[in-house]
């Protein structure tokens, strides 16, 4: 069935730094991947996706590129905030899955001033 | 203003009853979607519909129920075969289609006493 490894975290940064979030997953056929962010004591907001090979996702300064060849999908952003400390979660949708999403287990992000 | 709406936002149950989690939403989205979130780990499927009157076992549908009977709304019902029934619950919703994004609620918060 599918399935999506990320990253464990906590993952620690101080502001401005680079942030990478490995994601890799397994699927038949070609998915539809996406990054969720969550933050405390709320629901999942869409952070951004990408459909098809090669596809680069974007949003907020993050980014995260469609790579078939390596089944990956890594979550960048070059200078991070404060205010992004929450939960990232790597999802996809597979081919044939009745549209049905699967997820990571979610990684924590906490950025000091 | 568009949107889901989950109510209550928090909700205490004694063990041995029922209790009814809500999702209401004016998106007119087809599809509707229950995940159960525990700590440190991902979001599992609960139950999907895809359209009124029609619903779907998810990963683990097992002391959970839910209805479809107006496109608009979509409750989940936790009853007493729930062994673990402690956790926060989200609701979602998406067009339908392959590669459309879902949408989620704020979430409701179960705690068994």
């Amino acid at each position: 069935g599918d399935s999506v490894t990320q990253m464990e975290g906590p993952v620690t940064l101080s502001e401005e730094a680079f942030l990478t979030i490995n994601c890799t997953y397994t699927a038949t056929g070609y998915p539809s991947l996406f990054w969720y962010v969550q933050y405390p004591g709320e629901g999942l907001q869409l952070l951004l996706k990408a459909t098809k090979a090669d596809d680069k996702g974007s949003n907020k300064g993050f980014e995260a590129t469609y790579r078939k060849e390596t089944t990956s999908f890594h979550l960048e952003k070059g200078s991070v905030q404060v205010s992004d400390s929450a939960v990232y979660f790597c999802a996809l949708i597979g081919r044939g899955s009745n549209y049905k999403l699967t997820f990571g287990k979610g990684t924590l992000l906490t950025v000091n001033p | 203003d568009g949107g889901i709406t989950q109510s209550p936002k928090y909700l205490f149950r004694k063990e041995g009853q029922n209790v009814t989690l809500s999702c209401e939403q004016n998106l007119n989205h087809d599809a509707m979607y229950w995940y159960r979130q525990d700590p440190g780990q991902g979001l599992r499927l609960i139950y999907y519909s895809q359209i009124v009157n029609d619903f779907q076992k998810g990963d683990i549908a097992e002391g959970y129920s839910v209805s479809r009977e107006k496109k608009e709304s979509f409750p989940l019902t936790v009853t007493s075969a729930q062994k673990n029934p402690t956790a926060f619950y989200l609701c979602a919703t998406a067009e339908r289609g392959a590669g459309n994004e879902q949408f989620f609620g704020p979430g409701t918060r179960l705690t068994v006493l």
